[in-house]
């Protein structure tokens, strides 16, 4: 876990459309992969994970996928609503991604 | 069923003081990892404790900082002089365990150095 990339940094989204956020991770002996939201001024929530003898799951209108050949897994957000409005962190063995902004508009 | 507690939620200090921030894990989770935030930054990795032993210290800096987790009472990070630069949130979270596990945050320590 030393290394852990997320992309995009900041994301904008009209209300209703789609978000996909990526991460890149570095260990290949990794077998777990949440996800955090983080509202302001609040200390970040697990919204969904994947084990990796998995290659998606589903919660609503989250859903993650991971492909570990290519080492990286992936966020998905359908339907969006303001009050997904939030910093969105993956995390690999304790190490954090960067963050992504997202900006659900009405 | 309380779950990750920090306290204070605010604290000032001035230049040259001591910091200490408490967690107490959620009920049933033995392990403890603190993490700084600047603003509009990320989270980045501090400290791995488990009761009584640190195992991965590898994100505290060398000098000031200290971290420890008895076996009763909460996890404790300390920062002795503190200095402008320290001021920053800092959270703590807990797991049951190692590995395929989520981690629950407390709401965090916000730090002001004055």
């Amino acid at each position: 876990g030393e290394n852990v990339e997320q992309h995009p940094s900041t994301l904008s989204v009209q209300e209703g459309d789609s978000a996909v956020i990526k991460c890149t991770y570095s260990d290949s002996a990794s077998n777990y992969f949440p996800w955090y939201k983080q509202e302001l001024g609040k200390g970040p929530q697990l919204i969904i994970d994947i084990r990796s003898n998995v290659g998606e799951k589903k919660d609503q209108r989250i859903a993650v996928t991971l492909n570990k050949t290519a080492k990286h897994f992936s966020l998905h957000i359908t339907e969006t609503q303001p009050e997904d409005s939030a910093v969105y962190f993956c995390e690999e063995d304790m190490r954090f991604g960067a963050g992504t902004r997202l900006t659900v508009k009405p | 069923n309380a779950g990750v507690m920090q306290n204070p939620r605010h604290l000032v200090r001035r230049r040259g003081q001591e910091a200490r921030l408490r967690c107490s894990p959620m009920k049933g989770h033995s392990h403890v990892y603190w993490y700084r935030q600047l603003p509009e930054e990320g989270l980045k990795f501090m400290v791995y404790l488990q009761k009584e032993n640190i195992i991965d210290e590898s994100g505290m800096p060398k000098e000031r900082f200290s971290a420890e987790f008895p076996k009763e009472g909460p996890s404790i990070l300390r920062i002795q002089q503190v200095v402008r630069g320290d001021s920053a949130a800092y959270f703590c979270a807990s797991s049951p365990g190692r590995g395929a596990y989520g981690y629950t945050f407390g709401s965090g320590t916000r730090l002001t150095v004055v």
